[in-house]
């Protein structure tokens, strides 16, 4: 059955500091999608990135990058040079291709960036 | 890109009766829709799985006969919590399946309060 876990339940940081949001998960499949995606308090989910399982190069994207190790079965998010703006809740959420697509979703990590 | 409209964002309802969420993809057909259920400071727990034209597939655990599912067409989806209680009082979002980069696209979500 997949399975993520994000260990870190809250982090707390001050302005312009990296910080990395950790994700291990679980799968049988050798086909699988994982995702990162940002809840603000309005409660929306915002994509930020999707890979899937034969991808393993690492990508960034402006502040944000992302480290995925099929060894380790991780896909940790690290922001660089935090702001205020990026306090919400990250998730980070797998699929299997062979398990009618469904989204399993992590504990979730609270982030917060204080000025 | 995709849009998912989900109505209403926000509803008050009596104890006993019953609410209905409806969730629209708008410019794409959604074959496949999820819904989520998510308590406070808590993750979004996957409650059901619909496919147009056939029966919701649920979670363990979740109440088919309560959480009434129906997806009769390929750009509508409705979620009905029957006979609501205070415990039924949580954020519910739906997610459909796309084709695109994203894989998924969510709905703004309903936040449900019952009374």
């Amino acid at each position: 059955a997949q399975k993520v876990t994000q260990a870190q339940t809250e982090i707390s940081v001050v302005e312009k500091e990296d910080v990395t949001l950790d994700c291990v998960y679980e799968t049988r499949d050798t086909t699988y999608y994982l995702f990162w995606y940002k809840q603000p308090p309005s409660g929306e989910l915002v994509f930020l990135i999707r890979r899937n399982s034969f991808d393993e190069q690492n990508e960034i994207s402006g502040r944000y990058s992302w480290n995925f190790q099929k060894s380790t079965s991780s896909f940790n998010f690290t922001i660089t040079a935090s702001q205020v703006v990026d306090s919400a809740v990250y998730f980070c959420a797998l699929s299997e291709a062979g398990n009618t697509d469904k989204l399993i979703f992590g504990t979730g990590t609270r982030l917060q960036v204080f000025p | 890109g995709a849009v998912v409209s989900q109505h209403p964002s926000r509803v008050i309802c009596k104890s006993g009766t019953s609410v209905k969420i409806e969730c629209r993809s708008l410019d794409f057909q959604a074959t496949t829709m999820f819904w989520y259920r998510q308590f406070p400071k808590q993750s979004l727990m996957l409650m059901a799985t619909s496919n147009e034209g056939s029966k919701a597939t649920y979670e363990q655990g979740v109440e088919k006969d309560k959480f009434l599912i129906n997806h009769a067409s390929l750009t509508l989806s409705t979620l009905t919590v029957t006979s609501a209680h205070p415990e039924d009082s949580s954020f519910y979002i739906c997610s459909a399946r796309d084709l695109g980069i994203h894989g998924y696209t969510f709905g703004s979500g309903t936040r449900l309060t019952v009374v």
